[in-house]
């Protein structure tokens, strides 16, 4: 069963950016998914924010400022969601997801905004 | 644009079929595909399963036993069956839009409010 790791918690200073990773377990490899994330502010449901397979094929969310992008690191075989000049409503509970045969969640980052 | 409301009992025992509603509104049911995903308290999310707009239905693995999606297009909503329910399927339930841009493009997205539901004696 394939797994994805987050950090639990993450944070940052308000204005800088922040790099939230999730990692995939060995056995999948990044390079041959695309990789979504979402948002969750409590007391909220999630909202979808971006999909990220390459630089020529990605996918912002629906009113999702162009602040938040994704990326990949195929060395340490991690997706990546990049927030640049963050903000103080930037804070909440971050998830990746890819769909081997099953969608399947990581575990989520929590992200402060100092 | 799309919008979805959950329904159903906030409280089930142990044993029993948590039955829960998706109201769709905005749009047509017919034209996409439906998902249930849950999130147990202080938890991350867990994928429950999707109905494609011709009813065929994909499950959790780890769930498919115990679970089932249906659609009702006449009254624009779709459901959710969990069977034996124990403790640890208490948990925030999510209906959700899967959007399917491609074959291997696909994403939830927008979704319900969520429905609180306890197992509990």
């Amino acid at each position: 069963q394939p797994v994805l790791s987050q950090p639990r918690s993450f944070s940052a200073s308000r204005g800088d950016s922040a790099r939230l990773t999730c990692t995939l377990s060995s056995g999948i490899n990044v390079g041959n998914f695309n990789m979504y994330w979402y948002q969750q502010k409590p007391g909220s449901p999630p909202r979808f924010l971006l999909y990220y397979n390459s630089d020529s094929d990605k996918g912002q969310g629906s009113g999702v400022p162009s602040r938040f992008s994704g990326s990949k690191d195929v060395s340490t075989n991690s997706g990546i969601l990049v927030i640049s000049g963050l903000q103080s409503e930037d804070e909440a509970d971050y998830y990746c997801m890819i769909w081997p045969s099953n969608a399947l969640f990581g575990g989520g980052t929590t992200l402060t905004v100092l | 644009q799309v919008q979805l409301q959950e329904s159903g009992p906030g409280l089930v025992k142990p044993s029993e079929t948590l039955s829960l509603t998706c109201t769709v509104s905005g749009g047509s049911i017919s034209n996409y595909y439906w998902s249930w995903i849950r999130q147990p308290p202080g938890q991350g999310l867990e994928w429950i399963g999707f109905i494609s707009n011709s009813g065929i239905t994909n499950y959790n693995p780890s769930l498919k036993s115990r679970v089932a999606i249906s659609m009702d297009t006449s009254k624009s909503h779709f459901s959710l069956k969990v069977r034996s329910v124990t403790a640890a399927d208490t948990a925030v339930y999510y209906c959700a839009r899967l959007v399917i841009a491609a074959a291997t493009r696909r994403w939830f997205d927008p979704w319900g409010q969520g429905a609180p539901v306890t197992v509990s004696s």
